[in-house]
């Protein structure tokens, strides 16, 4: 078990291009949760999967924002037409439902950094 | 809509000092998560308090949760400066997350 893994690390691209990334969650995890963070900020939450189903999204996000797992192993976000205010670190996380402390913390992945030009 | 508010927002100490960061939240939880972010790194968790009252230590940091009061402190003894970090606290509902204490330990 390696963790999550998050690809790319770094993505630079220019306004209004499409991007997505990958996250691929600790194997036995049903949960799954994208998060973005800016300089000195906390995680802002995106949106949550239980298995493949997601189960909620913030309401701060737009549109242009879409995330998937289909089989619910791995997930995808995209940003569609990306803005200069999508910079930030897209953090993703897992867990399992379960009932011990342990299966209920959140185990992140190094994130991938995003710098829209 | 849930709010969680930490303060202080920084903190400088010194080596040897104790200190406390708090964590207020706006909505009933029974679950309250500490988490650990050092430069350039992602998120480690450090505790998970799970009901009122609860109390966990591990070396010079103690965590605990008051549900009535919807209130968590992180309680730092005799700080050194391998604890110089930003400390974030969670709350159950998908992990909504305070803005985060960012600690600086000094010698």
């Amino acid at each position: 078990d390696t963790g999550v893994s998050q690809n790319p690390r770094h993505k630079i691209t220019k306004r209004g291009q499409n991007v997505t990334f990958r996250c691929d969650p600790i194997s036995e995890h049903n949960r799954l949760y994208w998060y973005r963070q800016t300089l000195g900020q906390g995680p802002e939450f995106l949106t949550y999967f239980q298995n493949e189903a997601q189960l909620e999204k913030s309401r701060l996000l737009s549109d242009r924002f879409s995330a998937e797992r289909p089989k619910g192993s791995f997930s995808t976000l995209e940003i569609q037409r990306t803005e200069q205010g999508d910079s930030a670190m897209y953090l993703c996380a897992s867990s399992s439902l379960g009932r011990t402390a342990t299966n209920e913390k959140l185990f992140f992945g190094s994130g991938t950094q995003l710098s829209v030009l | 809509e849930l709010k969680v508010e930490q303060n202080p927002l920084f903190l400088s100490m010194q080596e040897g000092k104790n200190y406390t960061i708090y964590c207020n939240y706006s909505t009933t939880s029974d679950r309250l998560y500490w988490y650990r972010q050092d430069p350039g790194k992602s998120l480690e968790s450090l505790f998970v308090l799970l009901s009122n009252g609860a109390v966990k230590q591990e070396g010079r940091l103690m965590a605990s949760l008051d549900t009535k009061a919807r209130l968590s402190t992180l309680h730092i003894t005799a700080a050194v400066h391998d604890l110089s970090a930003t400390y974030f606290c969670a709350v159950e509902r998908h992990m909504r997350f305070g803005a985060g204490t960012r600690l600086t330990v000094k010698p």
